[in-house]
């Protein structure tokens, strides 16, 4: 079985530029999660959605949004970006809402100048 | 707020050794604890993890233990080796599912 795979792997924007980000799960995986990770804080969690809906949403700012269609691929976009959103952001999926293990993909490093 | 901590940046051991890696969380309403390790330019892997029912758990050369009244969790791994080295995020979920709350991960670093 493919694992979560997140395109592109690499990204260079400018501030104020926008950027959409793509996620697909595990074949038969419904629920995509998004996490933005810098040095020293970890992984913050961005939003989860299972079945096209949002169902949890972390404390960023409204730049921040997603989507999930009908085959549970998954897009993040930010707009307006900011130096301070340059961070890798990953994606991982679990088979159902309420799962006890996520399956992480290989991030997007975001570098924005 | 930070729910989940490790307070240690990074953590040096010698082959052969014990890494102890720590975890402290302050909701209560966490049930459930996984841990995560992850390598440069690579996702996380899911490591092992432990419900709050339990206090210990075993999976080859890596041991989780659960102190409740401390709000306090370990990774213990036995004998370190050197492709140990990555990052080690542990992480907590609430009682009932939903997202999972990462601490800002330790640095290992097991030297031959």
């Amino acid at each position: 079985k493919a694992g979560v795979t997140q395109t592109p792997r690499y990204l260079i924007k400018t501030r104020g530029q926008q950027v959409t980000l793509s996620c697909s799960p595990i074949s038969g995986h419904r629920s995509v999660s998004w996490y933005q990770q810098t040095p020293g804080q970890g992984l913050q969690f961005l939003f989860e959605y299972f079945s096209e809906t949002q169902r949890n949403k972390g404390n960023f700012p409204g730049r921040f949004s997603g989507r999930q269609f009908s085959n549970s691929r998954s897009e993040m976009n930010v707009s307006t970006l900011e130096l301070g959103d340059s961070a890798l952001y990953l994606c991982a999926s679990s088979p159902g809402l309420v799962g006890n293990e996520q399956f992480f993909g290989p991030g997007t490093r975001l570098t924005v100048l | 707020d930070q729910q989940v901590k490790q307070n240690s940046p990074s953590l040096s051991v010698q082959e052969g050794r014990i890494s102890i890696l720590n975890c402290d969380y302050t909701n209560s309403m966490f049930d459930y604890f996984l841990w995560y390790k992850k390598y440069p330019a690579e996702g996380p892997t899911f490591l092992i993890s432990i419900s709050s029912i339990k206090d210990k758990n075993e999976d080859g050369r890596f041991t989780v233990f659960l102190n409740k009244s401390a709000k306090h969790l370990s990774l213990h791994i036995v004998p370190s080796q050197p492709g140990d080295s990555a990052v080690y995020f542990c992480a907590a979920r609430r009682v009932g599912g939903g997202k999972l709350i990462f601490g800002q991960g330790t640095e290992l670093s097991v030297k031959p």
